[in-house]
């Protein structure tokens, strides 16, 4: 079945390490998303990318870093900068913008820095 | 400043009866706007959507009004059933943004039996 899957579901995380979460897409989808979610909240861009090997800041960009090396693959890595860590993180994807075409949403992966 | 704002939390509502959740937004830019659904444990679905060109768009039971004067948007669920039951968001973008949606915080919609 074509659809996106997240990795960890669940993560515990020392302050100050480093966490990478997984986000895998066989949709053949061009663009891919990472959205935090905090309680009371909308969803929150982080990093999108459009394509292979190019990605671009959201909102919320800081503490963040992604890679798109792969079309399939689109990781986001929580640095210990990031000051507050403890959210739930969606990844997304679509075969063109959000505008025309529906975004495609993973389960989630919910961080806690303990 | 939250340009979109679902200002109900959580809305209760009998099984048979119509839905409505609301939607408010404040940046005139914005001309497309979607409702997604989520479920518990799972990521949001795509639901139903407009394009400002339109005050109305209809998909079976669930229909989506648009009042741009008012910078209003209400999705409507008739009937209501128990599988509704679920947490609505409200999405804007703006024409230059392609890949940009903005996000309310979601209404939390109960159907009792």
């Amino acid at each position: 079945d074509g659809g996106i899957t997240q990795s960890p579901k669940y993560l515990f995380r020392k302050e100050g390490q480093n966490v990478t979460l997984s986000c895998e897409q066989n949709l053949n989808h061009d663009a891919m998303y990472w959205y935090r979610q905090d309680p009371g909240q909308g969803l929150r861009l982080i990093y999108y990318s459009q394509i292979v090997n190019d990605f671009q800041k959201g909102d919320i960009a800081e503490g963040y870093s992604v890679s798109r090396e792969k079309k399939e693959s689109f990781p986001l890595t929580v640095t210990s900068a990031q000051k507050n860590p403890t959210a739930f993180y969606l990844c997304a994807s679509s075969k063109t913008g959000v505008r025309t075409g529906e975004l495609f949403f993973g389960e989630g992966s919910r961080l806690t820095v303990l | 400043d939250q340009q979109v704002k679902q200002n109900s939390p959580s809305l209760s509502v009998q099984e048979g009866r119509i839905s409505i959740l609301n939607c408010d937004y404040t940046n005139s830019m914005f001309d497309y706007f979607l409702w997604y659904k989520k479920y518990p444990a799972e990521g949001p679905t795509f639901l139903i959507s407009i394009s400002s060109i339109k005050d109305k768009n209809e998909d079976g039971r669930f229909t989506v009004f648009l009042n741009k004067s008012a910078k209003h948007l209400s999705l409507h669920i008739v009937p209501s059933q128990p599988g509704d039951s679920a947490v609505y968001f409200c999405a804007a973008s703006a024409l230059d943004s392609n890949y940009q949606l903005i996000w309310g915080a979601g209404t939390k919609l109960i159907i009792k039996p």
